[in-house]
């Protein structure tokens, strides 16, 4: 069965406490492992994708890197407003763009 | 552009009552789809849509009907509202074709409390 993990649930840090999370998963077929950030209220919003075991990508403090079983969020000295929670999810294929989502990790970041 | 935009933002619902939830894009995105999220269950899609005139079922449709009738929009109707489907409703969209064509963006979401 399709199943996409997210640890750990919650993580406290300190500004500039550099951190990682942690999102495995088992699906056949992987097409595309995404990241999305969700502030309070709002609807994800879309950081990376990543297609095959390797590769990795980066966007201001975050990395986002792959291998075939897991996906690694690397925040780099973090600041209050990376406090949010971040999703993972997982497309395989031959499923109708269907995504399954982790359950996220939610981040607060301390001044 | 706008993006994905829903309306209303908040609504609650007496058990019985219906309402359509409103949804429309303006990237010209083929692909559009009905998502809930609730505590300690992710996101679940609920209906899908690949294009005008076409939709099908997701993991959740029970309860939930889904039309679309052009590019931009995509309601979901709740015809008999029951508390189970009180939760926070998102659609999301993505472009049907294109490297980028497995990236979906979401709308900024329905908070539904049905009583």
């Amino acid at each position: 069965e399709d199943q996409v993990t997210q640890s750990p649930e919650a993580l406290r840090l300190q500004e500039g406490e550099s951190s990682s999370l942690n999102c495995s998963y088992t699906v056949s077929g992987l097409r595309g492992l995404f990241w999305y950030r969700q502030d309070p209220g709002k609807g994800p919003e879309f950081l990376f994708t990543l297609y095959s075991a390797g590769e990795e990508k980066e966007k201001e403090r975050l990395k986002a890197t792959l291998t075939k079983k897991e996906s690694f969020l690397h925040i780099t000295a973090p600041k209050p407003e990376d406090s949010a929670t971040y999703l993972c999810a997982v497309h395989r294929s031959s499923n109708t763009g269907k995504l399954i989502f982790g359950q996220g990790t939610t981040l607060q970041v301390k001044p | 552009n706008a993006g994905v935009t829903q309306t209303p933002k908040f609504h609650i619902l007496k058990t019985g009552q219906s309402m359509t939830l409103q949804c429309a894009q303006d990237m010209n995105h083929g692909y559009l789809s009905w998502y809930r999220q609730d505590p300690g269950m992710g996101l679940r899609r609920i209906h899908y849509s690949v294009a005008a005139g076409i939709t099908d079922k997701g993991e959740v449709p029970d309860g939930y009907n889904v039309s679309r009738s052009n590019t931009e929009d995509f309601p979901l109707r709740l015809e008999s509202a029951a508390p189970s489907q009180t939760s926070v409703y998102f659609c999301a969209s993505r472009p049907k074709t294109g490297v980028n064509s497995y990236e979906q963006y979401f709308g900024p979401g329905t908070r539904l409390t049905v009583t």
